[in-house]
């Protein structure tokens, strides 16, 4: 199993640029979550979707856009890049949207935006 | 505003010592606390999650301690080895309208077990 793919692994982009980063999971779970981890700040919740076409904003979503068209896939875009962007980016998928249900993450989008 | 405050930022421990995380939370509608566990250049895993109904689970040398009146939960690794060096992050969620596992995490600590 693959579980949850991330791509790409690594990704500069310059101001004002926009980008998709692409998550993928073949566990046929219905919640999925981005979220972004920086330095002292842990990891904060930016988008997450309860099951296909359907989606919500997290902690810090300004600036960011997802959708949901099919159950594996919850693409996050970046609009218009912006230094304060600059990030690790996981994408998180679980069995159910119950408390309790464990997150499964992927390995993470390293994004610089100079 | 930061709902899990997690202490310490970072930990250094000698190979068999004991690694203690400390973790505080402020929402009492809280009401499943997990640990995760990451190594570099890895997503976090699960390790050991804990309910308010309980005041201590334990799973091989990881110990979960709750303490429901302080609002207090902490992470104890007992016999610590160099390959138990990573980052730890608690974290908390609760029941929302919609029923999502909106789990909220803690600023994490960055453990280093010496040989």
């Amino acid at each position: 199993n693959a579980g949850v793919t991330q791509t790409p692994k690594f990704q500069v982009l310059k101001t004002g640029q926009s980008m998709t980063l692409q998550c993928a999971q073949d566990m046929n779970h219905e919640y999925m979550s981005w979220y972004r981890q920086d330095p002292g700040m842990g990891l904060r919740l930016i988008h997450y979707s309860v099951g296909a076409g359907i989606t919500d904003q997290g902690e810090v979503p300004n600036g960011y856009n997802v959708s949901r068209s099919t159950t594996e896939d919850f693409p996050l875009r970046l609009l218009s890049a912006a230094p304060s962007q600059t990030s690790v980016y996981f994408c998180a998928s679980s069995y159910s949207t119950g408390s309790g249900s464990p997150l499964h993450f992927g390995n993470g989008t390293r994004l610089t935006v100079t | 505003q930061q709902q899990v405050k997690q202490s310490p930022q970072s930990l250094i421990v000698q190979k068999g010592g004991i690694s203690i995380i400390n973790c505080a939370y402020e929402n009492t509608a809280f009401d499943y606390f997990p640990w995760y566990q990451q190594f570099p250049g890895k997503g976090p895993a699960l390790l050991i999650a804990i309910r308010p109904d309980v005041s201590e689970k334990k799973e091989g040398r990881f110990t979960i301690s709750f303490n429901k009146s302080a609002k207090q939960f902490s992470l104890h690794i007992m016999d610590s080895q160099p390959g138990d060096s990573a980052t730890y992050f608690c974290a908390a969620s609760r029941p929302h309208g919609g029923a999502t596992n909106k789990l909220i995490f803690g600023t994490g600590t960055l453990l280093a077990v010496q040989p």
